[in-house]
Order: C-alpha cells, then structure tokens, then sequence
C-alpha cells in the first residue's frame, strides 16, 4: 500500500522565482492538506483541498496556490519566492469524509531552500 | 481559534525509565487530539489521537495518552523509553465541528540516554 509520496525531495530557487511541489495521496485517500515547517517550528497549515476544490485555507499570501486533480494527487504552488520561505513544505492525505476520524497520513516533506 | 502549547522544548531520560512529553490545549468545541513523531529530514508519523471514550488511548510503539478535560490537557507517555524513541514530538488538535486543519505545537524534543 503507497503511502503519501512527494517530489522533488529538495530543491533551490533564487528569490523571485516560482516553484511548484506535487503530492500523490495515500491509496483510498481523497483530501490533501499542506503544510510549512521552518526549522526548528511546528507545521503550519497552508490550505486542504478536496474534490478539487479549496476547503480551507491558512494565513499565507496568495502567493501560495495549490491545485487538485481528479486522481486526487496536488500540487502546491508558490510565486515571486522570499528568503523566508525556505521550509520543509509537508504534504498530508486524509478521507474527506465519512471515516474521516482526522488524522493525517504524512508524506516525507520536499526541502526548499531559496537563496 | 484553536491552539496547541508544549511547555517543554527538551524532554531527556535514561532508557528504561518513564517518557512524559507535555502537551495542552485550546479550542471552542470538542476537541479531536493527536501525537506525531518526526525522525530528522523526515515527514511526520502518526501515533494515537483522542477521539471521544476512554480518557486513555493506547497507540505505536508503546506510547499512550491520557486526554484531561478539565485541565485541557493531553500528555504523551510510555512506561520504559528506549534509545530509538528519541526524536522530535508534536501535540496537534483539531475542532471538528468548525475545522478541517490540525494545529501543531512547536515540538519537544526528546532524548533518551543510552
């Protein structure tokens, strides 16, 4: 049984530059939740998404954006990249609903340093 | 809005002796409550959550957690810690009447002494 699987697993962008970081939920999953973690933070919820649609969202800019496909896979976009948003970045798969008793199946996190 | 405080940065025991890693709690509605443990450069790893029921949830590795209403909290234990539990534990809580997101604490980090 796939567990979450994210790519790339590191990667460096200059400033002002844009990234995008995909996610393959869990097998039988249906709801993908990002995460940021800076060092040495907890995880900080950026949005979640189910049925291709935004649920909810944290407080980050609208730099960051994201997308879900109809195989339920995701990726997280973010724009015009600042120093401060080097961080592991955490993607999470769950049952959006009905089984859903909340916890999150993690992937290993994709590293993103921005120079 | 719903939050998370481990009060301690730094949990350090002898193997063998009892792991405590302290964790409260804030939210308006019923709480949902987990345990994860990260490994370095690594995701996150579910433990055990508190749903509704018993007060104390058994979970991996030995590790359990007793859920306290009345002091919101919700500490992670195990009786015998070994040196492969050291690592770095997040508390996380989720109000599942208004919320679909977890909130995590900052971390502790535990070390456990050969």
């Amino acid at each position: 049984d796939a567990g979450v699987t994210q790519s790339p697993t590191h990667l460096i962008k200059t400033r002002g530059q844009q990234v995008t970081l995909r996610c393959s939920p869990k097998s039988g999953h249906d709801t993908v939740s990002w995460y940021q973690q800076a060092l040495g933070q907890g995880p900080q919820f950026i949005f979640q998404y189910y049925e291709e649609e935004e649920r909810q969202r944290g407080n980050f800019p609208d730099r960051f954006s994201g997308h879900q496909f109809p195989n339920y896979s995701s990726e997280l976009n973010v724009n015009a990249l600042l120093l401060g948003d080097s961080a592991l970045y955490l993607c999470a798969s769950s049952l959006g609903s009905g089984g859903n008793t909340g916890e999150l199946f993690f992937g290993e996190g994709s590293r993103l340093t921005v120079l | 809005a719903q939050s998370v405080a481990q009060p301690e940065d730094q949990v350090n025991v002898a193997e063998g002796n009892p792991l405590t890693v302290k964790c409260t709690y804030s939210v308006s509605g019923n709480p949902y409550l987990f345990w994860y443990v990260q490994y370095p450069n690594r995701g996150l790893q579910f433990l055990l959550k508190y749903i509704t029921g018993d007060n104390l949830v058994k979970g991996s590795y030995g590790f359990e957690a007793e859920f306290n209403k009345s002091q919101t909290s919700f500490h992670l234990k195990k009786p015998s810690a070994l040196v492969s539990d050291s690592a770095l534990y997040f508390c996380a809580v989720r109000d599942m009447a208004k919320d679909y997101k977890l909130s995590f604490g900052a971390g502790t980090t535990v070390t456990v002494r050969a």
